[in-house]
């Protein structure tokens, strides 16, 4: 089985600062790693995604991820926010070694971002 | 190049009656998804196609609940006989054929569909 959590209801940064985004997951074998944002009365928008190779994973927005494999880790994280940013983040995961027909994800219960000005 | 579509955008209905909720995904993706998103409960997987056929299905809830998709293109999710635990945001999303072990292709979604059921 697998699964996300995200352990952050809500986070409040102010503008300017660096904001992160906890997200931990759990696999059985390796794991495809994603966050998503989603915006009022929007869909989901792809940020960034980690399948292999390098650890460090830039994305949209100027946002970036580090996946840690000893700590089961996905954080998102912004070096500078705007309050732009202002929305819900959504980590999600899948077992690299899923059973053949299942593309699903599994995602996390979301975080709210609030950057205040 | 329109992404995925929904409709309606917003569908309110009373207990006891069916609904269908339509998915047009982006032109070209075979692989298409219904998800649920109740509040505070995040994003819950119902089912997956891959062309017209489903080899996912161990998300949808109860047998109220079906769905069909048909010419790898347009996807209805069907709910009979609604029940207020069915009020829910339901999400489509399509992507690119998943070809080989590490070429998992992100999924790209629709606005969604708020269902209300009074």
């Amino acid at each position: 089985a697998q699964s996300v959590a995200q352990p952050e209801d809500q986070v409040n940064v102010a503008e300017g600062n660096p904001l992160t985004v906890k997200c931990t997951y759990s696999v059985s074998g390796n794991p495809y790693l994603f966050w998503y944002v989603q915006y009022p009365n929007r869909g989901l928008q792809f940020l960034l995604k980690y399948i292999t190779g390098d650890n460090l994973v830039k994305g949209s927005y100027g946002f970036e991820a580090e996946f840690n494999k000893s700590q089961t880790s996905f954080h998102l994280k912004k070096p500078s926010a705007l309050v732009s940013d202002s929305a819900l983040y959504f980590c999600a995961v899948r077992d690299r070694y899923s059973g053949a027909g299942s593309y699903q994800l599994t995602f996390g219960k979301g975080t709210k971002l609030s950057v205040i000005p | 190049g329109a992404g995925v579509s929904q409709s309606p955008s917003n569908k309110v209905t009373e207990k006891g009656k069916d609904v269908e909720l339509r998915c047009d995904p982006i032109s070209g993706h075979t692989a298409l998804y219904w998800y649920r998103q109740s509040l505070g409960q995040g994003l819950e997987f119902l089912i997956y196609f891959q062309g017209n056929s489903a080899p996912d299905k161990s998300g949808l809830p109860s047998d109220r609940f079906s769905a069909e998709r048909t010419g790898g293109s347009v996807s209805t999710l069907t709910i009979q006989r609604t029940q207020q635990e069915d009020s829910a945001v339901y999400l489509c999303a399509s992507s690119l054929l998943h070809a080989g072990r590490d070429r998992y292709n992100e999924q790209f979604f629709g606005p969604g569909t708020r269902l209300t059921v009074l």
